[in-house]
């Protein structure tokens, strides 16, 4: 069961454009939400973040929008530069664990070319 | 920003023989520390949770007789595959997450991953 969604695998995306990654997710348990990048052979970079009680979170070129009556988050990435091309995967966590961490869920990831 | 190191970054080895993967954070403590797996084309696993000083806790599916963690100290996780298999094969991955001393609740960490472990089981 595949609680965190990325249904497209891949994008590309002229250089200088708006980049839109989409993530959609099934359990309203979910309370905090993360993007990260992943370059091969490499552990994912955290990128930006957003609470639930939140709907917008902007971190220079990146911005991150949370819809929680669709269950639906995309990170916007603008302009787009050629360093952009990786594999982004979102993550979503519910709650506080015992001791103080959160399990992360991630999603399938999609992979972004940006096309000089 | 934290570092989170894992050694070794390759490795290949044949069936039936076990492989350790260290994983350190390198300037900070991490109470907790989380294994992933990632097989081509999909999205990181979370095997289960380590926690220094305790057992670990295992995600649903996950054998722990198999997978053997020992989060020995505050830097150090260590991920054992015993009589390890071809279908063992994939991308192991740690993370570990900056928050305080067990015990002491706090809003959400950051986690910070390391590079992974390629494995390959001939």
């Amino acid at each position: 069961d595949q609680q965190v969604k990325q249904n497209s695998p891949s994008l590309s995306v002229q250089e200088g454009r708006i980049s839109i990654l989409n993530c959609d997710y099934t359990n309203s348990m979910f309370d905090y939400f993360l993007w990260y990048k992943k370059y091969p052979a490499e552990g994912p970079t955290f990128l930006i973040s957003i609470s639930s009680i939140k709907d917008k979170n902007e971190d220079g070129r990146f911005t991150v929008f949370l819809n929680k009556s669709a269950k639906h988050l995309s990170l916007h990435i603008v302009p787009s530069q050629p360093g952009d091309s990786a594999v982004y995967f979102c993550a979503a966590s519910a709650g506080i664990s015992n001791f103080g961490n959160e399990k992360l869920t991630f999603g399938t990831g999609t992979r972004l070319t940006i096309i000089p | 920003g934290a570092v989170v190191s894992q050694h070794p970054s390759w490795v290949i080895c044949k069936s039936g023989t076990s492989v350790k993967i260290e994983c350190r954070s390198l300037d900070f403590q991490a109470t907790t520390m989380f294994w992933y797996r990632q097989f081509p084309k999909q999205s990181l696993m979370l095997m289960a949770t380590s926690n220094e000083g305790s057992k670990a806790t295992y995600e649903q599916g996950v054998e722990k007789d198999k997978f053997l963690i020992n989060h020995a100290s505050l830097t150090l996780s260590t991920l054992t595959v015993t009589s390890a298999h071809p279908e063992d094969s994939s991308f192991y991955i740690c993370s570990a997450d900056t928050s305080g001393l067990a015990g002491v609740v706090v809003s959400y960490n950051e986690q910070f991953f390391g590079p992974g472990t390629r494995l390959t089981v001939l």
